[in-house]
């Protein structure tokens, strides 16, 4: 079945430590995103790619940084910068272009200890 | 810079009674606007897509509707179900490939 997955759906970070979100897909898509969502608020952009080996801040993008090197894989890293990182992080990708549907992986959950 | 406000937070009907979920937004110069349900701990799965050059878009018991103009998108859930209880989200999509959320309006249905 073609999909968006992501692991682990649970991550615990440790003071200092960085930590790297995995998100893959077989849709063969050209973009994708990483969001971030706190409890009861909508999702906010981190970083999105557009195509292989390129990538772009979204609108919270400190703290984070990603890497583009396959078309399936957008892995996000969460860095010791990132002073507030306890949240449900969501993955998602579209064929690319303006009016194009967006697809969503089940997300991880990463708090701190 | 774009603001998408979904009020109310939350909303609880009896089952069958239709539903009917708000979306505003503060720039009309979108390209697409997309319904998205989401369940407790899960991702989202998308409803309905709006192109902008559309008025609304229908998928079984549920209706979309846009109006630019306005500033305003509509989800209708008709004779609504203990299914569909779940959280609700709008997006809408504008230059740059970015998709600007609202915070979502929560749904029970009671039984």
């Amino acid at each position: 079945d073609g999909g968006i997955t992501q692991s682990p759906k649970y991550l615990f970070r440790k003071e200092g430590q960085n930590v790297t979100l995995s998100c893959e897909q077989n849709l063969n898509h050209d973009a994708m995103y990483w969001y971030r969502q706190d409890p009861g608020q909508g999702l906010r952009l981190i970083y999105y790619s557009q195509i292989v080996n390129d990538f772009q801040k979204g609108d919270i993008a400190e703290g984070y940084s990603v890497s583009r090197e396959k078309k399936e894989s957008f892995p996000l890293t969460v860095t010791s910068a990132q002073k507030n990182p306890t949240a449900f992080y969501l993955c998602a990708s579209s064929i690319g272009g303006a009016s194009e549907k967006l697809f969503f992986g089940s997300g991880t959950q990463l708090s701190v200890l | 810079k774009q603001e998408v406000t979904q009020i109310p937070a939350a909303l609880s009907v009896p089952e069958g009674e239709n539903l009917v979920l708000n979306c505003s937004f503060t720039d009309s110069a979108i390209y697409n606007l997309q319904w998205f349900r989401q369940d407790p701990g899960k991702g989202l799965t998308s409803l309905l897509l709006i192109q902008s050059s559309q008025r609304e878009q229908t998928s079984g018991r549920l209706n979309a509707s846009l109006d630019k103009s306005s500033g305003r998108s509509t989800l209708y859930i008709a004779a609504s179900q203990p299914g569909d209880s779940a959280t609700y989200l709008c997006a809408a999509k504008a230059a740059g490939n970015k998709l600007t959320f609202g915070g979502g309006t929560r749904v029970l249905v009671k039984p």
